[in-house]
C-alpha cells in the first residue's frame, strides 16, 4: 500500500517564476491538504481539499492556489515566487476532511534563488 | 486564532531514559485535537499519539505518553525507555474540528537526540 507521495523531490526556481507541486494521497483518502515548513520551523497549514474544492483555507496570499483531481491527487500552485517562499512543502492525507489523522508525504524541497 | 508553543528548541536525553516534552496552546474551542508529531532526520512526518480535548484519560501510546492538563492549556509528551531511532523533530500540533475541514496548527518544534 503506497503511503502518500509527492513530487518532484527537489526543485530550484528564480524570483517571479511559477512553480506546481504534487501530490498523490494514500489509497484510499479523499482529503490532502498541503503545508509550508520553513526552515527550523513547523508546519503551516495553507489549505486543505475535499471533493475538488477548497475547504479550509490558511493566511496564505493568493499566489498559492491549488487543485484536486478526481483521483483525489492535488497540485499546489505558487505564482511571483519570493526568496521567502523557499521552504519544504508537505502534502497530508486524511480518509476524509473530518477524520484527524493525517499521513504526510515526503515533502518537496523548494529553493528559489 | 489558535497558536501553539513549544519552549524547548532542543532536548537530549541519554538512551533508556525518560525525557518530557512541553507543549503550551491557546484556544477559546472547548472541542479540539492535540497531537505529537514526529519528523526524523530526513524522513517522514508520523504521527506519534493523539488526545480528544472531551476525555479526561491521557493518551498513552506504548512507550509515549500525555499529561494534558485542559484548563492550563497543556498538552506536554513523555518518551519512557529512550531508544536511539526516537531521535527526530518533535511537533505539537492543534487541531479544531468544524463541517466543511479540519485546520491544523503546528509549534516550532522541539529537536530530541538520543545519546548512546
Amino acid at each position: 500500500d503506497a503511503g502518500v507521495t509527492q513530487s518532484p523531490t527537489h526543485l530550484i526556481k528564480t524570483r517571479g517564476q511559477q512553480v506546481t507541486l504534487r501530490c498523490s494521497p494514500k489509497s484510499g483518502h479523499d482529503t490532502v491538504s498541503w503545508y509550508q515548513q520553513a526552515l527550523g520551523q513547523g508546519p503551516q497549514f495553507i489549505f486543505q481539499y475535499y471533493e475538488e474544492e477548497e475547504r479550509q483555507r490558511g493566511n496564505f496570499p493568493d499566489r498559492f492556489s491549488g487543485h484536486q483531481f478526481p483521483n483525489y491527487s492535488s497540485e499546489l500552485n505558487v505564482n511571483a515566487l519570493l526568496l521567502g517562499d523557499s521552504a519544504l512543502y508537505l502534502c497530508a492525507s486524511s480518509l476524509s476532511y473530518f477524520y484527524n489523522e493525517q499521513f504526510f508525504g515526503p515533502g518537496t524541497r523548494l529553493t528559489v534563488l | 486564532a489558535q497558536t501553539v508553543t513549544q519552549s524547548q528548541p532542543e532536548m537530549s536525553v541519554q538512551e533508556a531514559e525518560t525525557v518530557t516534552l512541553s507543549c503550551t496552546y491557546d484556544t477559546s474551542e472547548n472541542n479540539y485535537y492535540l497531537f505529537w508529531y514526529k519528523q526524523p532526520p530526513s524522513r517522514q512526518m508520523i504521527l506519534v499519539i493523539r488526545q480528544e480535548a472531551y476525555k479526561q484519560q491521557n493518551a498513552t501510546e506504548n512507550r509515549f505518553s500525555v499529561n494534558f492538563q485542559k484548563a492550563a492549556k497543556s498538552f506536554s509528551l513523555k518518551i519512557s525507555d529512550s531508544q536511539l531511532g526516537d531521535t527526530a523533530m518533535y511537533f505539537c500540533a492543534f487541531m479544531k474540528p468544524s463541517n466543511t475541514g479540519n485546520q491544523f496548527y503546528f509549534g516550532t518544534g522541539t529537536s530530541l537526540t538520543v545519546i548512546p
